[in-house]
């Protein structure tokens, strides 16, 4: 079964900093894997997907992630972080091209001024 | 490209009453659409997946006769809360996926529900 682990709740990062935002995968198979970005009270925006091809992926506003079988993670990463990044993020991943997403707990991005 | 909408935004309703949510795709057919639930700053989880014209398969602790979820046509996909109670209270998502092969799921933007 597919499991996603995010490590820290919370990662607080200045304004132009590296943002990193951490993710773990568990799973028997070859995943799909997602990262979304949630604001308040809103629905969920895809940043960049996984699917089995390059295993660097670029997504909006940014934001890229690379693939890591060895150590089955799924890092997300921006080299400048803007105020209007801060936001839920969450990583995600599938077994299958069929199934309902697993979610990670989730990881709130704070960004100082 | 790729809308999903869900009506509506928010409810409130008594306990012991029922609501409907919709889901639809707005410019694509979604084969698939699954709900989620996310209680205040926890994460998603998967209630259920439902393919067109077939019946929806539920999470395991999902009471399928509770949250009764209909997919009749390729763009629109319900689910009803019945005899809601406060625990329902929480924020519901759907998202809708177009194609089997390629794999990616197009997320509403959520409804409020608030049980009093």
């Amino acid at each position: 079964a597919q499991s996603v682990t995010q490590l820290g709740s919370h990662v607080s990062v200045s304004e132009g900093a590296l943002v990193l935002l951490r993710c773990n995968y568990s799973s028997s198979v070859p995943p799909y894997l997602f990262w979304y970005v949630q604001y308040p009270n809103q629905g969920l925006q895809l940043l960049l997907k996984y699917t089995s091809a390059a295993t660097l992926v670029k997504g909006i506003n940014g934001f890229e992630a690379e693939f890591k079988k060895s150590e089955t993670s799924f890092h997300l990463t921006k080299p400048s972080a803007h105020m209007s990044d801060a936001a839920e993020y969450f990583c995600a991943g599938a077994g299958g091209g069929a199934d309902g997403l697993t979610f990670g707990k989730g990881t709130h991005l704070i960004i100082q001024p | 490209g790729a809308v999903v909408s869900q009506h509506p935004s928010r409810v409130i309703c008594k306990s012991g009453t029922s609501v409907k949510i919709e889901c639809r795709s707005l410019d694509f057919q979604a084969t698939t659409m699954f709900w989620y639930r996310q209680f205040p700053k926890q994460s998603l989880m998967l209630m259920a997946t439902s393919n067109e014209g077939s019946k929806a398969t539920y999470e395991q602790g999902v009471e399928k006769d509770k949250f009764l979820i209909n997919h009749a046509s390729l763009t629109l996909s319900t689910l009803t809360v019945t005899s809601a109670h406060p625990e329902d209270s929480s924020f519901y998502i759907c998202s809708a996926s177009a194609d089997r092969g390629f794999y990616e799921q197009y997320f509403g933007p959520g409804t409020r529900l608030t049980v009093t």
